[in-house]
């Protein structure tokens, strides 16, 4: 089993549409979750980051960490074709004091 | 406020040859992370510096990679006889403490021929 789980997707939604990405993970020690945003070719840019439990929000977008279920979810409202990228799952257990682990990614397309 | 920068951008090495990727974090920043992307693949660690420290190499190869960040200059991640499955895009990323989340740079593809 990977330490961190996936789907890659293709996503395909109309624009406008609520978007749901998810990760599951087996490392019960990870606190620390985050999600990137990365366009064909460039660097992750940091969407959200979120410590233990709870909810965060943060214009367009939501993040959900469920640590019973070993869950996280990442929740963009009133999608644009702009967000049209891979969304990139991670965490860690040390916040910045180790390596990220990163999920595959989602590709997602938002459709005009 | 410049971001992580990552030079060069497009690296082409024949086998055998060495890579050099270098890496100037955001200003202020003094932890620096390296990261290897392959095809279909997610990113994974290689190795977490401060100045004039390795702190956690756990994800590098044993052979053939090193890295760096000296008092001054950026940090450079060294790939010796390099083999086609070197072929990847390697990020960088940074941040202000080792509590704080990571910004990446834009990374540095390299192709082995």
């Amino acid at each position: 089993q990977k330490e961190v789980e996936q789907d890659p997707g293709p996503l395909s939604v109309p624009e406008g549409a609520i978007v749901s990405l998810n990760c599951t993970y087996s490392n019960s020690a990870f606190q620390y979750f985050m999600w990137y945003r990365q366009y064909s070719r460039k660097g992750p840019e940091l969407l959200m980051y979120t410590y233990s439990s709870g909810n965060k929000e943060d214009g367009r977008f939501t993040a959900q960490v469920d640590k019973s279920s070993k869950y996280i979810s990442l929740f963009i409202r009133d999608s644009q074709p702009s967000d049209s990228a891979t969304y990139l799952c991670a965490m860690s257990a040390g916040g910045g004091a180790d390596g990220l682990t990163f999920g595959k990614g989602t590709h997602l397309i938002i459709q005009p | 406020n410049a971001g992580v920068m990552q030079n060069p951008r497009h690296l082409v090495r024949r086998r055998g040859q060495e890579a050099r990727l270098r890496c100037s974090p955001m200003k202020g920043h003094s932890h620096v992370y390296w990261y290897r992307q392959l095809p279909e693949e997610g990113l994974k660690f290689m190795v977490y510096l401060q100045k004039e420290n390795i702190i956690d190499e756990s994800g590098m190869p044993k052979e053939r990679f090193s890295a760096e960040f000296p008092k001054e200059g950026p940090s450079i991640l060294r790939i010796q006889q390099v083999v086609r499955g070197d072929s990847a895009a390697y990020f960088c990323a940074s941040s202000p403490g080792s509590s704080e989340t990571q910004y990446f740079g834009p990374g540095t593809r390299l192709l082995v021929l």
